[in-house]
């Protein structure tokens, strides 16, 4: 079985332009969550998505937007980027109990 | 909300050691993970140990949810043990986990 996939693996994005990222959650999984990592600290909550809704928001502007498809895939939106948004961004699913992580897709704003 | 907090931040091992890493958390969890993240990003659940006590291989884990913290045993540590850990928990209805800020574990021949 395919574990939660996520893509681009790597962007460059210029200030003030928008990203779209995608994460795939492992199959029969119906939560979907996001996080981000910037460089030397753990990763900070974004969006938490079960069954196409918003279950939970962390403390992000809302330049940050999600949204769960059907096929319980997501997308993280992040409108007029800034530099402070290089960072990793984890997407994660969810059955019951537990987190599995994706390999994460790594922005870079310059 | 819940507070996360790790020790040792840094950790410097010779192949073959064991150790131990603990993680103290503020609040009564209904959810608490160890994971490990390797030098490109990836982050590898290793326990999902809201309570009691778990082992896999040569790693073991340990929830003392009464007292709130968790502790990670790694005995006969090997070089690919390297990276950072991370304990995770939430609590409550919440559905966010909050992260330790890690252990960075660096393990030589």
């Amino acid at each position: 079985d395919a574990g939660v996939t996520q893509s681009p693996t790597h962007l460059i994005k210029t200030r003030g332009q928008h990203v779209t990222l995608r994460c795939s959650p492992i199959s029969g999984h119906k939560s979907v969550s996001w996080y981000q990592q910037v460089l030397g600290q753990g990763p900070q909550f974004i969006f938490q998505y079960y069954e196409k809704e918003e279950r939970g928001r962390g403390n992000f502007p809302d330049r940050f937007s999600a949204r769960q498809f059907p096929n319980y895939s997501s997308e993280l939106n992040v409108n007029a980027l800034l530099l402070g948004d290089s960072a990793l961004y984890l997407c994660a699913s969810s059955a019951r109990v537990g987190y599995t992580f994706g390999s994460g897709t790594r922005l870079t704003v310059v | 909300g819940i507070q996360v907090e790790q020790s040792p931040p840094d950790l410097i091992l010779q192949e073959g050691a064991n150790s131990t890493l603990r993680c103290n958390f503020s609040d009564s969890v209904n959810n608490l993970q160890w994971f490990h993240q390797n030098p490109w990003g990836q982050l590898i659940n290793l326990f999902y140990i809201p309570s009691g006590t778990k082992q896999n291989g040569r790693l073991s884990a340990t929830t003392v949810a009464t007292e709130r913290y968790s502790l990670l045993y790694i005995s006969s540590s090997q070089t690919t043990d390297s990276g950072v850990y991370f304990c995770a928990a939430s609590t409550g209805t919440a559905s966010k986990l909050t992260f330790g800020t890690g252990t960075r574990l660096q393990v030589t021949l």
